[in-house]
């Protein structure tokens, strides 16, 4: 399978705990983008990676959180201090710089914060 | 402020009718219209997407329709069959920037 992985696949934490989520791409995809889901609603743009570079963070990515891209390809995004309202999946997308519109979604990693 | 307003939030539809979702937007920057189809514990997966220099396009039973005066934009499945039974997205990009900015969802059920 050739598609976007995500890991793990789901995640039950206790608050205050940290957590990692990794993310591969397709293989070549310049582009990385994470997007949190909540329940009832549509995915939220959190940021992106064009090769290495993080280009765009969202307002709803606060201090607690942080995104790698070390070397263009996966990706790492980390929840510190982790908190109720956390509790969401996150997905992550790649997409072709020359095609950056079509992004292709990975199954998501879905985080429980008791 | 939501910026993609997508309706209904639930559609049921019996198998070979012609469910409808629309939606509408506000920022007349955005240049890309895709709709995503998602299955329970799947990610989001393209189906179909449109530019606004386009009325209308077709892809295979999804068809996509575009009023750029109205800032609306509408998802028709022809001849819907059970499979087809998930959650469509509809969302918006300004070329170039950010990421996708999305609907809420509509929870659509097609009945045999």
């Amino acid at each position: 399978d050739t598609g976007v992985s995500q890991d793990p696949r789901h995640k039950i934490t206790k608050r205050g705990q940290n957590v990692t989520f990794r993310c591969d791409p397709i293989s070549e995809h310049n582009r990385l983008y994470w997007y949190r889901q909540t329940l009832g609603q549509g995915p939220e743009f959190l940021t992106y990676f064009q090769n290495e570079a993080q280009l765009e963070k969202s307002r709803l990515l606060s201090d607690r959180f942080s995104a790698e891209r070390p070397k263009g390809s996966f990706s790492t995004l980390e929840i510190q201090r982790t908190e109720q309202g956390d509790s969401a999946m996150y997905l992550c997308a790649s997409s072709l710089v020359l095609s950056e519109e079509t992004q292709y979604f990975g199954p998501g990693t879905r985080l429980l914060v008791l | 402020q939501q910026q993609v307003k997508q309706s209904p939030q639930s559609l049921i539809v019996q198998k070979g009718g012609i469910p409808i979702i629309n939606c509408a937007y506000e920022n007349t920057a955005f240049d890309y219209f895709p709709w995503y189809q998602q299955f329970p514990g799947k990610g989001p997966a393209l189906l179909i997407a449109i530019r606004p220099d386009v009325s209308e396009k077709k892809e295979g039973r999804f068809t996509i329709s575009f009023n750029k005066s109205a800032k609306q934009f509408s998802l028709h499945i022809m001849d819907s069959q059970p499979g087809d039974s998930a959650t469509y997205f509809c969302a918006a990009k300004v070329g170039g920037a950010d990421g996708l900015t999305f609907g809420k969802g509509t929870h659509l059920i097609i009945q045999p």
